[in-house]
Order: structure tokens, then C-alpha cells, then sequence
């Protein structure tokens, strides 16, 4: 089985604050690991994606993110945010059985 | 631009009524995703097609079906809604099965239970 776990529902942070959304994941074998955004009242976007290789990921918007396998974790940064990117990002894992399990979200509140 | 499209973007329906959801994409691929996402909570898969193979999740009500009659359209019906399935809807594709095939998702279909 897999899971995944945002450990905050909400991260609050002032516009050109760095910030990183946590995010633990548990699986038996090996795992894909992705971060999604999801706007108001829209659909989800995929920001990036670890498959396999380097452990540091580029996606877009500037955001990357790491994956350490002994920690399990995939934590997402931004090393400067600005009010747009306040939106609700989830994580989420795939084991490689085609399905994707998310966890329940952080939402990220930039302000002025 | 290649997209997944879901029609309508709001729907409004009353308690047991059956309510029909539509998705429909251009990208051509093989899967196609039904997902329920309730409010503050992680999108939940109800079931998928892998092209006419159709795979239901084990947790996903009898009251939720879905039908493909093509590569391009695929449908989600609520035969007896309750006012527990007031969701956003989300459709996705990916090109194949497989965990490195990019998910992409529609907009969503919010829908109201009355």
C-alpha cells in the first residue's frame, strides 16, 4: 500500500518569503512521486515529478523539490513566493500500479 | 491546444435525481480518470478506463457509474445522488498506464446536491 503526508494544511508566508511545503510519503517498492497545484475552482496542474535520477527536481514557477529516500520525504520549496502562488498544492505517489494517491493538501497564503 | 475538457463546469441536481458528468480530451490518450475531490480533502479515484477496460476502485459506491463510448469522451453517472456526493468532480488522462505517465487533469465539474 502507499501513502502520502502533508504534515501542514496551511502554510502561511509574506510575498518574497521562501517556503517549503512538507510532504512524507510510505511505500513498499519503489515510488514516482509528484506535486500537483490546484487553483480556485479549477483543475489540478503538475508543478513537477521525480521518476528517477537526480534527487534535486526543477518544475515550474521556479519551485523544485527533493527527494531523500532514507527520510522518505519529497518536500517542496520556492526560494521567493510571490502573491500568485497562494493556491493549494498536494503531493502524491505511485507506486506503479497507475494510481495516484494524493495527500490532503497544504494551502499556501502569500501575502502583501 | 491539446486539453481535457469537462462539461459543465457547475452542476446543480436534486436529491436522487441521476446526474450525468461529461469529459472529453484531445491529447488522444489510452486512460481516462474519474476523480471526487470534497471540500479540503485530497482527489479520490472512483475508477479509470485503460482504453475500453474499465478498472473500479473497491471503495467506489454502486451509485457511481461510468461509461467511455469513445477515445475522446468519457461519462460519469450518479444514479441516486445524495447529499453526500456534493463534490468537485475531476476527469484526467494519461497517455498509458504506468506511474511515469503524466496525469493531466480538467477544470472540474462542481456539482450541488439539493
Amino acid at each position: 500500500a502507499q501513502s502520502v503526508t502533508q504534515l501542514d494544511s496551511q502554510v502561511p508566508v509574506f510575498e518574497e518569503a521562501p517556503v517549503e511545503l512538507r510532504c512524507n510519503y510510505s511505500s513498499s517498492v519503489s515510488v514516482y512521486l509528484f506535486w500537483y497545484v490546484q487553483y480556485p475552482n479549477q483543475g489540478l496542474q503538475l508543478l513537477l515529478k521525480y521518476l528517477s535520477g537526480s534527487t534535486l527536481v526543477k518544475g515550474i514557477n521556479g519551485f523544485e523539490a527533493e527527494f531523500n529516500k532514507s527520510q522518505t520525504s519529497f518536500h517542496l520549496r520556492k526560494p521567493s513566493v510571490h502573491i500568485s502562488d497562494t493556491a493549494e498544492y498536494f503531493c502524491a505517489v505511485n507506486s506503479g500500479y497507475s494510481t495516484l494517491t494524493f495527500g490532503k493538501g497544504t494551502m499556501l497564503l502569500v501575502s502583501p | 491546444d491539446a486539453m481535457v475538457i469537462q462539461n459543465p463546469r457547475y452542476q446543480v441536481t436534486q436529491f436522487g435525481k441521476p446526474v450525468t458528468l461529461s469529459c472529453s480530451q484531445t491529447l488522444n490518450h489510452n486512460v481516462m480518470y474519474w476523480y471526487q475531490q470534497k471540500s479540503s480533502q485530497a482527489p479520490k479515484l472512483l475508477f479509470h478506463y485503460y482504453d475500453k477496460d474499465f478498472n473500479n476502485e473497491a471503495d467506489t459506491p454502486d451509485n457511481f457509474q461510468s461509461r467511455r463510448p469513445n477515445t475522446s469522451f468519457c461519462f460519469l453517472d450518479i444514479r441516486s445522488p445524495g447529499l453526500g456526493d456534493a463534490a468537485m468532480y475531476l476527469c484526467a488522462t494519461s497517455r498509458d498506464r504506468g506511474a511515469v505517465n503524466e496525469q493531466f487533469f480538467g477544470p472540474g465539474t462542481r456539482l450541488t446536491v439539493l
